[in-house]
């Protein structure tokens, strides 16, 4: 069964500074993979998605995430944080169309905390 | 990008009522729509899919005769919960997928369910 894991709970980092969140999947198959950001109280946004090709994808609002298949990781990363950055951080998992895994599995989270 | 509208965003119930809660892809036909639960400060748990025009499939552990989903039209799906309890207090969040071929899933904003 497919799943995904993110370590962190919870990240503190200065504004400014350099951020990775660090995501690591299992999945039977080639997955799709993908970050969402949630804010409080409201739906998941998009931020990035992999499903083939380059395996460094570039997203919204200055983040990237590399698709490194040896360690099972998706890790997002992002040079300088802002204040605005401070949410809700999930990774997930799904499967292709033709694979009939199309629903999505999520990790538990990543809270980031920006410190003025 | 595709968005996807919850109604309400908040509801207030008592113990033993059913409450509807509605979710509408405003700009796109949605052949397939999920919806999941978020209990506080945890990840987002998939409930049931919902087909356009056939039955809810549930995940295992869902009743579905306490979680009603209706997918009466390509843009609608409603989740009723019948018969609240405080237990089933939590957030509820529908996505809505394009069409077939597309795995991208647009996320709702999701709706604060309190069942006192």
């Amino acid at each position: 069964a497919q799943s995904v894991t993110q370590p962190d709970i919870h990240i503190t980092v200065s504004e400014g500074a350099s951020l990775e969140l660090r995501c690591n999947y299992s999945y039977g198959a080639t997955p799709y993979l993908f970050w969402y950001v949630q804010s409080p109280g409201q739906g998941l946004q998009l931020l990035l998605k992999y499903f083939s090709g380059d395996t460094l994808v570039q997203g919204i609002k200055g983040f990237e995430a590399e698709f490194k298949r040896s360690q099972s990781s998706f890790n997002l990363r992002k040079p300088s944080v802002h204040w605005s950055d401070a949410a809700e951080y999930f990774c997930a998992v799904g499967g292709s169309i033709i694979q009939g895994a199309q629903k999505l599995v999520f990790g538990q989270g990543t809270r980031l905390t920006i410190n003025p | 990008g595709a968005v996807v509208s919850q109604h309400p965003s908040r509801v207030i119930c008592k113990s033993g009522t059913s409450v509807k809660i509605e979710c509408r892809s405003l700009d796109f036909q949605a052949t397939t729509m999920f919806w999941y639960r978020q209990f506080p400060k945890q990840s987002l748990m998939l409930m049931a899919t919902s087909n356009e025009g056939s039955k809810a499939t549930y995940e295992q552990g869902v009743e579905k005769d306490k979680f009603l989903i209706n997918h009466a039209s390509l843009t609608l799906s409603t989740l009723t919960v019948t018969s609240a309890h405080p237990e089933d207090s939590s957030f509820y969040i529908c996505s809505a997928r394009e069409w077939e071929g597309r795995q991208r899933q647009f996320f709702g904003p999701g709706t604060r369910l309190t069942v006192l």
